[in-house]
C-alpha cells in the first residue's frame, strides 16, 4: 500500500514564503511530482524530483529526500493567484507498469 | 505540452442512468491514461489504470462492473458509469502518459468532467 500525507490546509499573507510538506510511504519508488490545482479546473505540473534535493523553478522550488520519503514544495514571494490546491503525486512502479499516487492536498489560502 | 481533451465537461443525469465520458489524447499516442475520481475538497483518487488493447487494471475498491473503461484506440479512453447514483456524483478526470509503458514523466490532464445525479 502506501501512504502520501499532506497538511490540509496553510494561510499565508502576499508577498510571504511558504513551505508545504509532502511524506510518502510507498514500494516501488520511481519519482514525486507537485501539482497546482485551481477549483473546479485540472492540475497544472509545477514540478518533478527523482533525485535527492532541490529542484528550482523560479518562484517555486521542490526538494526531495529519498531516504526519508519527505518532499517539500516552497513557493516564494506569494500573490494571491497562489490560492490553490497543492497536490504531491508519486510514481509508483511495479513489476514494468506504474501509476501516480496523489497524496491528500494542501489548500493555500493568500491572504492580502 | 501534451493536449488531453476529455468530454463532456459537466452532466447532469437521473439515478439509474449510465454516463460515458471521453478522454481523447489529441497530439500524440497514449498506451496508458489513468482515471481519478476526486470528491469535493478531496485529493485525486486513482480508479484504474487503462491500457490500450487490453483490461483496465481497476484500484482496490473500484467496482469494475460499474465503471467500465474502454481503450481501444491509442487516442481514446472511455469510462461508463453505469446504473449511475446520487453518490457517484464526482469530479472524473483523466491523465495521460505519453509514450510505451515504463515513461515515467509528466501527467497531462483532461479538463474533468463534473457528473451529477439526481
Amino acid at each position: 500500500g502506501q501512504n502520501i500525507d499532506q497538511p490540509t490546509e496553510m494561510t499565508a499573507t502576499e508577498g510571504a514564503i511558504v513551505q508545504i510538506n509532502c511524506t510518502y510511504q510507498t514500494s516501488g519508488f520511481n519519482g514525486l511530482f507537485w501539482y497546482q490545482q485551481h477549483a473546479g479546473e485540472a492540475p497544472t505540473f509545477l514540478s518533478y524530483n527523482v533525485l535527492d534535493g532541490l529542484e528550482e523553478k523560479g518562484r517555486f522550488s521542490s526538494f526531495l529526500s529519498r531516504s526519508k520519503g519527505y518532499s517539500y514544495l516552497l513557493l516564494k514571494e506569494l500573490q494571491m493567484k497562489d490560492s490553490a490546491s497543492y497536490l504531491c503525486a508519486v510514481i509508483q512502479s511495479t513489476s514494468g507498469t506504474y501509476k501516480y499516487i496523489f497524496g491528500t492536498g494542501t489548500r493555500l489560502k493568500v491572504l492580502a | 505540452g501534451a493536449v488531453v481533451s476529455q468530454h463532456p465537461s459537466w452532466v447532469i443525469c437521473k439515478s439509474g442512468t449510465s454516463v460515458k465520458i471521453e478522454c481523447r489524447s489529441l497530439d500524440f499516442q497514449a498506451t496508458t491514461m489513468f482515471w481519478y475520481r476526486q470528491f469535493p475538497k478531496q485529493s485525486l483518487m486513482l480508479m484504474a489504470t487503462s491500457n490500450e488493447g487490453s483490461k483496465a487494471t481497476y484500484e482496490q475498491g473500484v467496482e469494475k462492473d460499474k465503471f467500465l473503461i474502454n481503450h481501444a484506440s491509442l487516442t481514446l479512453s472511455t469510462l461508463t458509469v453505469t446504473s449511475a447514483h446520487p453518490e457517484d456524483s464526482s469530479f472524473y478526470i483523466c491523465s495521460v502518459s505519453p509514450g510505451a509503458s515504463g515513461y515515467t514523466g509528466e501527467l497531462f490532464f483532461g479538463e474533468g468532467s463534473r457528473l451529477t445525479v439526481l
